[in-house]
């Protein structure tokens, strides 16, 4: 069946160290593929999003890029703040089971400190 | 511009009992979808409603029912509540079938 498979967290980091939080995925067909961020005490929000290979997805200096042939859509930033603590949530989803049934990872918390 | 909000916050039900969970999407936005989510299952696709019609159903009992109404307010219920109930529920708004979701903070239910 379709999946996705993220790094465990916690993940913890100083302030302006290099993130990269790992997510892969099973799938048949060519799915859409997602990162959500849940921040403390607040509902989860699209943080970017690629709709088919090679594109790469950006948004608040996070980018991940679209890999067919690694299956990955693996998320990075050059350079964390402690604003970025919260648990970020890989997902995908097709067209024909409609976008916005979405399939996503067990989530991967990242703490920074300062 | 108001988020998605998600009434009652917290409850706390009697196994056999029911519920019902109410979520008023925001303005404009016709696709109200209901997740819930838990320590061990994390985040599962319940269903999705679009203009008052279910449009996809998760792989859950036919005790979580949901419906939308014409304001695209949209409720879920669970009957015969069972202690395995107990979970987040997170109910999500979109303006079309993208995949970009809108969250509320959820309704957490306790099962006693």
């Amino acid at each position: 069946g379709n999946s996705v498979t993220q790094m465990e967290g916690p993940v913890t980091l100083s302030e302006e160290a290099f993130l990269t939080i790992n997510c892969t995925y099973t799938a048949t067909g060519y799915p859409s593929l997602f990162w959500y961020v849940q921040y403390p005490g607040e509902g989860l929000q699209l943080l970017l999003k690629a709709t088919k290979a090679d594109d790469k997805g950006s948004n608040k200096g996070f980018e991940a890029t679209y890999r067919k042939e690694t299956t990955s859509f693996h998320l990075e930033k050059g350079s964390v703040q402690v604003s970025d603590s919260a648990v970020y949530f890989c997902a995908l989803s097709f067209s024909g089971g409609g976008y916005n049934k979405l399939i996503f990872g067990a989530g991967t918390r990242l703490a920074v400190h300062p | 511009k108001a988020g998605v909000t998600q009434t009652p916050r917290y409850l706390i039900k009697t196994r056999g009992q029911q519920v019902t969970l109410s979520c008023s999407p925001i303005s404009g936005h016709r696709s109200v979808s209901w997740y819930q989510q838990t320590p061990g299952q994390g985040l599962q696709f319940l269903f999705e409603y679009f203009s008052e019609t279910q449009r996809n159903k998760g792989n859950f009992p036919g005790r979580f029912s949901g419906r939308q109404f014409s304001n695209s307010r949209s409720e879920m219920n669970v009957s015969t509540l069972e202690l395995g109930d107990s979970a987040l529920y997170l109910c999500a708004s979109s303006v079309r079938t993208s995949g970009e979701l809108f969250f509320g903070e959820g309704s957490r239910l306790t099962v006693l």
